[in-house]
């Protein structure tokens, strides 16, 4: 089985400013991992997904993650945030094999500060 | 491609009434899921269904969840009786294995028990 912690339920930044989103999971097998983002009353939608590869990867509306295997790390980054960036981001993985079915972490709440 | 479709968007039930949502998965994908999310918690898987058969329900509350998905498309995610601790955003994905995992979500139906 496999599990997702992500360590700050809320992150407050301002404006331009860079962020980095914390991510670790923990699994006995091979994985894929997933950023999503939840804006208010609406389901999720994908940032960006890490395969195989490259352990750095680019998603959408700029953001970025690296992922690090000794450090069972997917952490997500954006040099300069926007006050639309304003959302709830889960972290997730499946197995590489088997089951395809997404673990998700709690969430971290990312407010941007005018 | 047309996304995953839910209604109703929103639910307000009293305990122990019953309510059903429903859910039309992206064309051709084979595996659809439920998820339940509480507010302020990550997304937590309650059923997956592989066509029409049910892949993974462990987290399923049996005594009062059913679900089902006839002929391997649309799906219905029912709850009888509700308790007030089903008051949760559900949200239906589909995802084509094949397709490098990616889960595609619905825009979710919000559910309040009073």
């Amino acid at each position: 089985a496999q599990s997702v912690t992500q360590l700050d339920s809320q992150v407050p930044v301002f404006e331009e400013a860079p962020v980095e989103l914390r991510c670790n999971y923990s699994s006995s097998v091979s994985v894929y991992l997933f950023w999503y983002v939840q804006y208010p009353n609406q389901g999720l939608q994908l940032l960006l997904k890490y395969l195989s590869g490259s352990t750095l990867v680019k998603g959408i509306n700029g953001f970025e993650a690296e992922f690090n295997k000794s450090q069972t790390s997917f952490h997500l980054r954006k040099p300069s945030v926007h006050i639309s960036d304003t959302a709830e981001y889960f972290c997730a993985v499946t197995a590489f094999f088997g089951n395809e079915k997404l673990t998700f972490g709690t969430g971290t709440r990312l407010t941007i500060i005018p | 491609e047309a996304g995953v479709a839910q209604s109703p968007r929103y639910k307000i039930i009293e305990k122990r009434q019953s309510v059903a949502f429903w859910c039309n998965p992206i064309s051709g994908h084979a595996t659809l899921y439920w998820y339940q999310q509480i507010l302020g918690q990550g997304p937590k898987l309650l059923i997956q269904f592989q066509n029409n058969g049910v892949v993974d329900d462990s987290q399923l509350p049996k005594d009062r969840f059913s679900a089902e998905r006839l002929k391997g498309v649309d799906s219905t995610l029912k709850i009888q009786p509700a308790k007030l601790e089903d008051s949760a955003v559900y949200l239906c994905a589909s995802s084509d294995r094949n397709r490098d995992r990616e889960a595609f979500f619905g825009q979710g139906t919000r559910l309040t028990v009073v």
